[in-house]
């Protein structure tokens, strides 16, 4: 298994709190990503990296904020918790080449916005 | 119009039988192709992927892409109760971007 963590797996909070989510990968992939599953919607895009303090925009953004300040760590920020992001939050890892393309995900981390 | 359209299921088979799991997509820009199987409460898994058209295959399964028709398929030969999981396809363009596009995913139930 590629070496990607996520923390905390599971969280619970109250609507209007920050809440950040850790994504942390032993690979030195490049590229790291956020997604985030719900049912009838399948994984959807929240942001991405590719690089260190390089990110851009997926297309589920609004209401997160990312950051990167080293190679293996890769930080979602809910900056004030709504109902609606209660979802199951993916964090992936992907090197690219010429003969690859592949895409690790790491576990998963349930969060429950009351 | 989603970019990526994948048939939610649930499919069920009984053990032994072929699968084919499908994906349609509007972007004719897409280059990289992926299918992905996701065990409840697990994160995906890569288990195919694909450069343009073509098909590739690796043990019992097959995948195929046909990009004139923007629709690629991933094949299961002698299905096992095993191999009941969520099967996602994935794509991306060749250049300027390294965002995936997935599909919605196919829940798929092989019965022993």
């Amino acid at each position: 298994d590629a070496g990607i963590t996520q923390s905390p797996r599971h969280k619970v909070t109250e609507t209007g709190t920050p809440v950040t989510l850790r994504c942390h990968q032993t690979e030195n992939h490049r590229y790291m990503y956020w997604y985030r599953q719900d049912p009838g919607h399948g994984l959807r895009l929240i942001h991405y990296s590719y690089g260190v303090k390089d990110t851009d925009k997926g297309e589920v953004s609004d209401g997160y904020s990312v950051s990167r300040s080293k190679t293996e760590d890769f930080l979602l920020t809910l900056e004030s918790a709504t109902s609606s992001q209660t979802s199951v939050y993916f964090c992936a890892i992907s090197e690219t080449g010429a003969n690859t393309d592949t895409q690790y995900f790491g576990p998963g981390t349930r969060l429950t916005v009351l | 119009q989603k970019e990526v359209e994948q048939d939610p299921g649930p499919l069920s088979v009984p053990e032994g039988a072929i699968v084919s799991l499908n994906c349609t997509y509007s972007n004719s820009a897409f280059q990289y192709f992926m299918w992905y199987r996701q065990y409840s409460r697990k994160g995906p898994e890569l288990l195919m992927y694909t450069y343009s058209s073509g098909n590739k295959e690796d043990g019992r399964f097959t995948a195929q892409v046909d990009k004139s028709s923007k629709y690629i398929s991933l094949f299961i030969r002698d299905s096992q109760p095993s191999d009941s999981a969520t099967y996602l396809c994935a794509m991306r363009v060749t250049s300027g971007t390294y965002k995936y596009i997935f599909g919605t995913g196919t829940r798929l139930k092989v019965l022993a």
